[in-house]
């Protein structure tokens, strides 16, 4: 399965907002529910941010948010903070060839 | 609290085999499933498969059909991933997240620490 497409780097000020993209395609992440994202800091393990597109686990920050329309899923971070800088992650089932579990390829987000 | 302990750093020679282990604790094993996601030397992450931990039931990512098994004990709520034929591009820092009993729900809440596999001659 090919993966999911996101921007390869985002950058913006504390305080800003900034969203990330990831597109796939009607097989995954337009045709379920069950689009995740997570954060990873550099020489650590990721951490879930958002589930089933919008919803956030205990202890994940309100400033983190997710959506979806079409094809396209989307993460934003609100109030940029100099901790968030970090790659980002969205997956999605797919359905496409075998069930299976996709991923993008990240972005790495520059706080400035 | 959950946690998912993995198996130490690993230095394999092409053709070998490696079995990680993984074990969890803090929360009822056999309520949930295990995938496994490996992530090569700066490059992003990679969905290797994942297992039941309620009757043992797998999905393996296409590309690794027939060279990954994963498993699991009950007993000592330990999962396992054996990765046999081993090549350079198998060279990546392997992770064990919980998953849901449903391979569809598809999102991972905790992930172990990860284990370093080197395949090198």
């Amino acid at each position: 399965q090919s993966a999911l497409t996101q921007p390869a780097s985002v950058s913006g000020s504390p305080g800003q907002s900034i969203t990330i993209s990831c597109t796939g395609t009607s097989s995954d992440v337009g045709g379920y529910n069950y689009v995740s994202w997570y954060q990873q800091h550099p020489g650590k393990a990721p951490k879930l941010m958002i589930y089933e597109v919008s919803n956030r686990p205990s202890g994940v920050s309100n400033r983190f948010s997710g959506s979806k329309s079409g094809n396209t899923a989307s993460l934003t971070i609100s109030g940029l903070q100099a901790e968030d800088e970090a790659d980002y992650y969205c997956s999605s089932y797919t359905s496409s060839s075998t069930p299976s579990v996709v991923f993008g390829g990240g972005t790495k987000l520059t706080v400035l | 609290q959950v946690q998912l302990v993995q198996s130490g750093a690993e230095v394999k020679k092409p053709g070998a085999s490696v079995k990680v282990s993984c074990k969890a604790s803090g929360y009822t094993f056999t309520s949930y499933g295990i995938s496994w996601v490996r992530q090569a030397p700066g490059q992003g992450l990679e969905w290797m498969g994942w297992i039941s931990a309620y009757n043992g039931n797998t999905n393996y990512a296409q590309k690794l059909q027939g060279r990954v098994t994963m498993t699991t004990d009950t007993s000592t709520s330990t999962a396992y991933m054996e990765l046999r034929s081993l090549r350079s591009d198998d060279t990546a820092v392997y992770y064990c997240a919980r998953a849901r009993l449903v391979l569809r729900a598809g999102h991972f809440d905790y992930w172990g620490q990860g284990t370093l596999v080197t395949v090198s001659s």
